[in-house]
């Protein structure tokens, strides 16, 4: 089985910075993505990572540690909008996505 | 136009009716995949698809059947529904990187 485990809230302040922190007992792994997924909407695609450290990408960054069966996902800058759910999915094989629980992150003015 | 769209949107039944869900996609993707999402237990696989002929089981398949009529449609049926088939489905395409994309939903109750 999979074994996929990430908070289930987190709430931070406008402006500020938040660590989403996912870790991961797969049977498989290709790659780990996190996606967003605003309440009654579908998931949309944030990150992919394959290789260990830490994508960049705008005030998104994921890490990711293979030996840890570790990743992070770091939203920076945090505006209203960023409140949503962020969901660690595991990539094992035959291309197939394992997904946590999501994590639902509230931002405060 | 949304690259991949699900029909209905909203769907209420009754228990023991037979329920369709379609899903659609100009993506030209060859992957597709139905999932549910349950409140904390996050999206689980149902089916997935590579090809027209290419059909297999996810995680949690039993209560569910699926067909691949053409590379853009998948639809996925409940012979006989019940209560706790009660969820939000989605239907998912893959590209080459393997990254997913993600229908609207359908909202499914089964009363």
């Amino acid at each position: 089985g999979q074994n996929i485990d990430q908070p289930t809230e987190m709430t931070a302040t406008e402006g500020a910075i938040v660590q989403i922190n996912c870790t991961y007992q797969t049977s498989g792994f290709n790659g780990l993505f996190w996606y967003q997924q605003h309440a009654g909407e579908a998931p949309t695609f944030l990150s992919y990572n394959v290789l260990d450290g830490l994508e960049e990408k705008g005030r998104f960054s994921s890490f990711l540690s293979r030996s840890k069966g570790y990743s992070y996902l770091l939203l920076k800058e945090l505006q209203m909008k960023d409140s949503a759910s962020y969901l660690c999915a595991v990539e094992i094989n035959d291309y197939k996505l394992s997904f946590g629980a999501g994590t639902t992150v509230t931002v405060r003015a | 136009d949304a690259d991949v769209t699900q029909t209905p949107r909203n769907r209420i039944t009754k228990t023991g009716k037979r329920i369709m869900l379609e899903c659609s996609q100009t993506k030209g993707h060859d992957r597709m995949y139905w999932y549910r999402q349950d409140p904390g237990l996050g999206l689980r696989l149902i089916y997935y698809s590579f090809d027209v002929k290419d059909i297999n089981k996810g995680e949690i398949s039993d209560g569910y059947s699926v067909s691949r009529q053409a590379q853009a449609k998948f639809s996925l049926s409940l012979e006989s529904a019940i209560p706790n088939q009660t969820a939000l489905y989605f239907c998912a395409t893959a590209d080459s990187t393997d990254t997913q994309y993600f229908g609207p939903g359908t909202r499914l109750t089964v009363l």
